[in-house]
């Protein structure tokens, strides 16, 4: 069965970078796009952006595209998002998640807090 | 940009009524409306896709319709293990997701 398994929470400082991972599992890495989803506290889902495992090719949500930027490791079936330059405003839970007549599948979600 | 509203904010129903939760695309999308649950503290779960394409292992009392602009998810005879908040999203201008805003469900 499909599963994605994202890496632990994060706690970071301001100006900082985080990196966080998803691990595929049960299905062909290369086949689906991953994508990424951002869930600020009590908040609603924002779509970040994504990729495909196979040609590396990225597209992102015009609001976030300097934020976050988004590889995956053919050989380890993983996922990576790197979020820079980290404010207040990126506190979250960040989600991947595949596509497949909706986002069928999600990971379990890492929880990024931004403190001083 | 697609704008996605979803109303009420919150529904708050009895035990084994039917409700439904409304979701308005700012522009027509056709059928590329999908709709999602999430409990708290868990990942999102896809319920219903395109509209009303049923998903494997979702139980049969929720259901999808609609069209163009007007969209409306349906869970008959609620149980408690349906509060949750549920979340519309749009793929129509793939590859530019959106989704609503949400609409929390309340058991009395």
């Amino acid at each position: 069965q499909v599963q994605l398994q994202q890496s632990g929470a994060e706690v970071a400082i301001p100006g900082a970078s985080v990196r966080m991972s998803c691990k595929a599992s049960g299905y062909t890495f290369t086949n689906y796009w991953m994508h990424w989803i951002k869930q600020r506290p009590g908040q609603g889902l924002e779509w970040i952006g994504h990729i495909n495992p196979s040609t590396d090719y990225t597209e992102y949500n015009e609001k976030l595209k300097d934020k976050a930027t988004l590889t995956a490791d053919k050989s380890s079936s993983t996922a990576y998002m790197q979020l820079s330059s980290l404010t207040s405003e990126d506190s979250a839970v960040y989600y991947c998640a595949n596509w497949d007549g909706g986002f069928a599948y999600w990971g379990q979600g890492t929880l990024v807090t931004v403190s001083a | 940009d697609i704008l996605l509203t979803q109303s009420p904010a919150i529904l708050s129903v009895s035990p084994g009524e039917r409700v439904s939760f409304s979701c308005r695309a700012s522009q027509s999308i056709g059928t590329s409306i999908h709709w999602y649950q999430q409990r708290t503290n868990g990942s999102p779960r896809l319920l219903i896709k395109y509209a009303s394409e049923s998903i494997s292992g979702i139980p049969s009392r929720f259901s999808g319709s609609g069209s163009g602009t007007d969209f409306t998810l349906s869970i008959n005879s609620v149980e408690s293990e349906d509060v949750a908040d549920y979340y519309c999203q749009q793929s129509d201008s793939w590859p530019i997701f959106t989704f609503g805003s949400g609409t929390k469900l309340e058991i009395k």
